[in-house]
């Protein structure tokens, strides 16, 4: 299987602040990567797919680049309703696989 | 509007049985992928399995064998049959839809199945 590995695990920021995670394959998938948004008790929720593409809805603050073995999300100012913990996820072969996740939290 | 519900989660022993149904509306679940993904408390995601439009299914690892997911076409419901349960296996459980391409537009609010004697 595909392990997907993210940093960091917890990152503190405050209102406004640009923040960069980074989600890494074991091996090459092209872009074939997502970037889900998920807050405490609820469901997670798309927000990027095939690396930098932004689902329908979601803020442009949020946007994604990478190919390969390196991606990265970046929210441009992170806004109040940011934070949450964010999992990136390939499906470049199954099995499915997610990262970690990073929790970002108040500064 | 694209709706998931799940339903049929709960405390059952280890070695038990439990079946999670999904209740889809918005669109059809015989023409999409569908999948469950499950998230042990305090952790991250796993996927759990998938069905195909076509009907063709596949599992995890971790559950090959046990688990079987199926879906009724005329009540347009996904479901998963869990045997075999075991304490690894408690987690919350999201059905979700696949756009066909391996990621989810939509999930369900989930459903927590415990197992614990």
């Amino acid at each position: 299987d595909i392990q997907m590995t993210q940093s960091p695990s917890t990152l503190s920021a405050s209102v406004g602040d640009r923040v960069t995670i980074t989600c890494r394959a074991s091996q090459s998938i092209s872009s074939w990567l997502a970037w889900y948004q998920q807050k405490p008790g609820k469901a997670p929720k798309l927000v990027i797919y095939k690396a930098s593409s932004s689902e329908s809805g979601v803020p442009s603050r949020f946007s994604g680049s990478g190919s390969g073995t390196e991606f990265t999300l970046t929210i441009s100012s992170l806004q109040p309703d940011d934070f949450a913990t964010y999992y990136c996820q390939q499906y470049n072969s199954y099995a499915l696989t997610f990262g970690g996740g990073t929790k970002v939290e108040i500064k | 509007e694209v709706q998931l519900v799940e339903s049929g989660g709960g405390l059952v022993q280890p070695g038990g049985s439990l079946r999670l149904s999904c209740a889809a509306s918005g669109f059809t679940v015989s023409s999409n992928y569908m999948s469950w993904v499950r998230q042990a408390p305090g952790k991250g995601l796993e996927w759990v399995s998938v069905i195909y439009s076509g009907g063709s299914t596949y599992y995890a690892d971790s559950v090959k064998g046990r688990f079987t997911i199926s879906r009724d076409n005329s009540k347009n419901m996904l479901y998963l049959q869990m045997n075999s349960l075991r304490a690894e296996d408690t987690a919350v459980y999201y059905c979700a839809r696949d756009t066909s391409n391996g990621y989810y537009d939509y999930w369900g609010q989930g459903t927590l199945v415990t197992v614990s004697s």
